[in-house]
């Protein structure tokens, strides 16, 4: 069974630039969840999709966005970078949208200066 | 609205000691609760759940953790403590109920050190 996969594992951007971070959820699992995790905080719910439709949304601006494909994968696109949005994002897979356990990926290192 | 409070952002014990960590939260139905753990450079790891069934939860690793909801704690425990498990832990809640289980709420966090 594979786990939750994410790519890139690092990436350096600068202020303004765009960026697209890409997430392939565990075998047989049709939800995904974006986290933003802060140096030294815990996780902040950004978004989830189920079935391919976003299905509830944290407390993010409109710059952050997603998709997810017909397989399940997922990606979160960030516009306008800023320098505080410079996080390890985590995407997490769960079975169904019924399902309260999340699997979380390895992350993704953004640096934004 | 839900919350997490992790007492503690840092708690240190010795090897074989006891662990414990403390988590208390917060929400307007009942909740599901979860202790994660988290490696350096690394994503989480789910450690244990509670979803309404038994309240003393047994995880991973051999920890365990005590639903007490007149006390609106899930505090974590292990009876012994191994140099391996030295991490950040995380506790977190989501609400029950329909398809809206999607936002984890997460505490802030304790990481866990454990010296010879």
């Amino acid at each position: 069974e594979t786990g939750v996969t994410q790519s890139p594992t690092h990436l350096i951007k600068t202020r303004g630039q765009q960026v697209t971070l890409r997430c392939s959820s565990q075998s047989g699992h049709n939800t995904v969840s974006w986290y933003q995790q802060a140096l030294g905080q815990g996780p902040q719910f950004i978004f989830q999709y189920y079935r391919e439709e976003e299905n509830g949304r944290g407390n993010f601006p409109p710059r952050f966005s997603g998709l997810q494909f017909p397989n399940y994968s997922s990606e979160l696109n960030v516009n306008a970078l800023e320098l505080d949005d410079s996080a390890l994002y985590l995407c997490a897979s769960s079975l169904r949208a019924d399902r309260p356990e999340q699997y979380f990926g390895p992350g993704t290192r953004l640096t934004v200066t | 609205a839900q919350s997490v409070t992790q007492l503690g952002s840092h708690v240190s014990v010795s090897e074989g000691a006891l662990v414990l960590l403390r988590c208390n939260y917060s929400s307007s139905v009942p909740p599901y609760l979860f202790w994660y753990v988290q490696y350096p450079n690394q994503g989480l790891q789910l450690l244990l759940k509670y979803t309404s069934a038994a309240t003393l939860v047994k995880g991973i690793n051999g920890f365990e953790a005590e639903f007490k909801k007149s006390e609106t704690s899930f505090h974590l425990t292990k009876p012994s403590a191994h140099m391996s498990d030295a991490a950040e832990y995380f506790c977190a809640v989501s609400r029950g109920g329909g398809t809206s289980y999607g936002k984890l709420t997460f505490g802030q966090g304790t990481i866990l050190t454990v010296h010879p």
